[in-house]
């Protein structure tokens, strides 16, 4: 089945250690979106791709970083881990059409725990 | 600016019964598409039920419903015959190029 797929599903790192999370999809899907989602909270963008066209949203802090090799994986880049980065990290995909939904399909997350 | 408002953080029903879960919007788009997901306590985020705002005609999947009401902004999603699987966050969000998401309502269904 064509999916979207996050690796480590859970992952603990110190804190200022770097981290880096990953995402796959086999949707070929030309954009690809990273959320952070707090407990009980709508998820927030951080950037996307459409493309290899990096889109940050404008409150992502520099901390953050990400990185699309090719079509089918991104990676999500914690340079410095806070406390305050702790959270579940959501990968997305959509199919960009001119008159498209952006319907987006998500991956299973990834929780990031900051000791 | 464009805003997504779901007015329930929490509601519980009994399983077998109906609920109607609320969301308004505001846009100054015209062509949007609006959407019901749903992320159950396992977090993986689902897609229930999608409306293209230039059709009349309510989207329907199974037992989910909604009843769009484009002049009101309004955009609820009803799920009959609830069962114990349909506990969950659900999340309406407005799309017509990213996703503006409401804040959700935590959903319980009581065996």
């Amino acid at each position: 089945d064509a999916m979207v797929i996050q690796n480590p599903r859970y992952q603990v790192t110190q804190f200022g250690k770097p981290v880096t999370l990953s995402c796959s999809q086999t949707l070929n899907h030309n954009v690809m979106y990273w959320y952070q989602q707090k407990s009980s909270q709508a998820p927030k963008l951080l950037f996307h791709y459409y493309d290899k066209d990096f889109n940050n949203e404008a409150d992502t802090p520099d901390n953050f970083q990400s990185r699309r090799p090719n079509t089918s994986f991104c990676f999500l880049d914690i340079r410095s881990p806070g406390l305050g980065d702790a959270a579940m990290y959501l990968c997305a995909t959509s199919r960009s059409r001119p008159t498209g939904s952006y319907e987006q399909y998500f991956g299973p997350g990834t929780r990031l725990t900051v000791t | 600016a464009q805003t997504v408002t779901q007015s329930q953080p929490e509601m519980s029903v009994q399983e077998a019964e109906t609920v109607t879960l609320s969301c308004t919007y505001d846009t100054s788009e015209n062509n949007y598409y609006l959407f019901w997901y749903k992320q159950p306590p396992s977090r993986q985020m689902i897609l229930v039920i999608r409306q293209e705002a230039y059709k009349q005609q309510n989207a329907t999947e199974n037992r989910f419903s909604v009843n769009f009401q484009k002049a009101a902004k309004s955009f609820s999603l009803k799920i009959s015959d609830s069962q114990l699987g349909d506990t969950a966050m659900y999340f309406c969000a407005l799309s017509n190029y990213q996703l503006i998401w409401g804040a959700g309502t935590k959903l319980i269904i009581k065996p």
